[in-house]
């Protein structure tokens, strides 16, 4: 009766190297968010899918991040070429409504906290 | 100016007094309004969210909207220190679905 799951959950990467990060949604869900979050921030929308559909990305910083959903589950979020400014806690949400969904509730999985040294 | 708005605390309240959070908005489009709880490093959980005007309660949790005044607000009694977080008040646009958050209002509840 798993929630969001999200790996890794800490992710040490040196400047200019490129990442992975996962997102198990609740199984099911239709909806999937990716949000970063800075130390001391509230979160910041990245980018959302709807089944495999990536949506909205109007939130992807630079063309270094790069999202997926292939199959409308799990989700991956890429970044290349890291920098220190990436730093974050990345966060990823479902929700079992599709867009539009006004009340529609998102729940949030532990995050992935990526430091770029 | 930023899209939601909160400040930033810490509030520091007794253990037993109410602690009230406010914050407000710019889009008067916006429909939804959410309240989330999130302790140190944890993920953001959440507490109740409200789109009509007026109160809402849910336990020791009331949320008020007013949208004339674009303001929305939680008030939590009888406050326990297990309610020591931040918590996240966000916003729900027409279109989309994405949420849209404040910074985050701190809150200390001392024994």
């Amino acid at each position: 009766g798993a929630g969001v799951s999200q790996s890794p959950r800490y992710k040490v990467a040196k400047r200019g190297q490129d990442v992975a990060l996962r997102c198990d949604p609740i199984s099911g869900h239709v909806s999937l968010f990716w949000y970063q979050q800075a130390l001391g921030q509230g979160p910041e929308f990245l980018t959302y899918f709807q089944n495999e559909a990536q949506l909205d990305k109007s939130g992807l910083p630079s063309d270094r991040f790069f999202a997926e959903r292939p199959e409308g589950s799990v989700s991956t979020l890429k970044i290349q070429r890291t920098q220190q400014e990436d730093s974050a806690v990345y966060l990823c949400a479902s929700s079992s409504e599709p867009s539009g969904g006004a009340t529609d509730t998102q729940y949030f999985g532990p995050g992935t906290r990526l430091t770029v040294l | 100016q930023k899209e939601v708005e909160q400040n930033s605390g810490p509030l520091s309240v007794p253990e037993g007094a109410i602690a009230s959070l406010n914050c407000t908005y710019s889009d008067r489009g916006s429909q939804s309004f959410f309240w989330y709880r999130q302790y140190s490093g944890k993920s953001p959980e959440l507490i109740m969210f409200i789109y009509s005007n007026g109160d809402k309660e849910d336990g020791r949790f009331t949320a008020q909207l007013n949208k004339a005044s674009q303001y929305v607000s939680l008030l939590i009694r009888d406050s326990q220190p297990s309610d020591s977080a931040t918590y996240l008040c966000a916003v729900n646009k027409a279109a989309g679905n994405k949420l849209t958050f404040g910074g985050g209002t701190r809150v200390l509840v001392k024994p």
